[in-house]
């Protein structure tokens, strides 16, 4: 299977706790998307890469949340002193570059984070 | 900044009827795609269809076609011909801007309708 690959699918922490998620990319994709997305709600974008620079990223991002993606490849979204509130699925997504972009965007079966 | 509104939350329909999900949409963009995406249960998200601003024509796929009215900034999905496989969460998107090399180009989600099909 090619698709975009998360894990773990589903993490329990404690409150305080840190937590990283990890996104393997469709291999020729160069550019990669956060989201998150709590019950009820549409996916809110986190953060954006394209190759491995950070170009965006969202006020949803707080000081505790970080992401990086070394070397172009995969991603990973580390969330430090986890707090009840960061329970959502976080949602990986990946296109193609520009040249070849439609606009289409492929997802990952998303990381649920409950914190208790 | 842009805004996508699903007011539906919930949507049901027999199987083998029509049923249209409705979106509106606000941006400052001139050039965007709007899309129609599809969660089912434990699943990832997947595209239904995708439509260009820019295009008068309204996109099909098979059994999924869209209605889009760009002065009313309306972007609405009919589904005919329903089967159980269509019971899922539907979302509707919006992503703007020109089409550059540095550009995000993010989607910005509607809150979905969660349609259910009935046997």
């Amino acid at each position: 299977d090619t698709g975009v690959s998360q894990n773990p699918r589903h993490k329990i922490t404690k409150r305080g706790q840190n937590v990283t998620f990890r996104c393997d990319p469709i291999s020729e994709h160069n550019r990669l998307y956060w989201y998150r997305q709590t019950l009820g709600q549409g996916p809110e974008f986190l953060t954006y890469f394209q190759n491995e620079a950070q170009l965006e990223k969202s006020r949803l991002l707080s000081d505790r949340f970080s992401a990086e993606r070394p070397k172009g490849s995969f991603s990973t979204l580390e969330i430090q002193r986890t707090e009840q509130g960061d329970s959502a699925m976080y949602l990986c997504a990946s296109s193609h570059d520009v040249q070849l972009n439609t606009g289409e965007l492929f997802f990952g079966e998303g990381s649920r984070l409950t914190v208790l | 900044a842009q805004t996508v509104t699903q007011s539906q939350p919930e949507m049901s329909v027999q199987e083998a009827e029509t049923v249209t999900l409705s979106c509106t949409y606000d941006t400052s963009e001139s050039d965007y795609y709007l899309f129609w995406y599809k969660q089912p249960p434990s699943r990832q998200m997947i595209l239904v269809i995708r439509q260009e601003a820019y295009k008068q024509q309204n996109a099909t796929e098979n059994r999924f076609s869209v209605n889009f009215q760009k002065a009313a900034k309306s972007f609405s999905l009919k589904i005919s011909d329903s089967q159980l496989g269509d019971a899922a969460m539907y979302f509707c998107a919006s992503q703007g801007g020109v089409f550059y090399g540095g550009a995000t180009n993010k989607l910005i989600f509607g809150t979905g309708t969660l349609l259910a099909v009935q046997p």
